[in-house]
């Protein structure tokens, strides 16, 4: 596809429930990052990759938080045991270069909304 | 205080206005200034990417860099009702590859 596609678009999960979350990044694109938005916030860093390699973990809130990209593509954001402070917009950018200071493009999101 | 502060509006103008976007920062190791338009439940989109002071012209928008005065704004001409969303900024500081989002501006450009 052309851009960075992000399933499922919403999630509606109860308290307590595992949820994960993919992201099918541009082809070709090096970095992946995941960002954290709140309601009317701008969006949080949460972790970087470049290829399969997770470089940056720094804005992962807690050890519920946990991210892969095995193969250097696709990856997926995994929360367990969700709470109701999850409740955000999870965002996953990619970029064709090394990460460093590079332009960003964003998938849609996958609105999570925890019960 | 937050590193970097934007006015959450709603900003309300009249379609074919001059609009102003404004935002301001504490960190003076920010290098790359970055515009996003979002669109309601969608993902920001890229508009501007600006590197250290000055300006950058693409079509009706305008990006200025000040870093002596920790301010950068973004101008749209001959706004259009389409041009309605949150417009984001994001800086970064040279060698790194976190962004900083400021809260967005809402935009409502009136028909």
């Amino acid at each position: 596809g052309a851009g960075v596609s992000q399933s499922p678009r919403y999630k509606v999960a109860k308290r307590g429930q595992d949820v994960a979350l993919r992201c099918d990044p541009i082809s070709g694109h090096v970095s992946l990052f995941w960002y954290q938005q709140a309601l009317g916030q701008g969006p949080e860093f949460l972790t970087y990759f470049q290829n399969e390699a997770q470089l940056d973990k720094s804005g992962l809130p807690s050890d519920r938080f946990f991210a892969e990209r095995p193969e250097g593509s696709v990856s997926t954001l995994k929360i367990q045991r969700t709470q109701q402070e999850d409740s955000a917009v999870y965002l996953c950018a990619s970029s064709f270069a090394q990460g460093l200071n590079t332009e960003a493009f964003f998938g849609q999101g996958t609105r999570l909304t925890v019960v | 205080q937050k590193e970097v502060e934007q006015d959450p509006g709603p900003l309300s103008v009249p379609e074919g206005a001059i609009v102003s976007l404004n935002c301001t920062y504490s960190n003076s190791a920010f290098q790359y200034f970055m515009w996003y338009r979002q669109y309601s439940r969608k993902g920001p989109e890229l508009l501007m990417y600006t590197y250290s002071s000055g300006n950058k012209e693409d079509g009706r928008f305008t990006a200025q860099v000040d870093k002596s005065s920790k301010y950068i704004s973004l101008f749209i001409r001959d706004s259009q009702p389409s041009d309605s969303a949150t417009y984001l900024c994001a800086m970064s500081t040279s060698g790194t590859y976190k962004y900083i989002f400021g809260t967005g501006t809402r935009l409502k450009v009136l028909a």
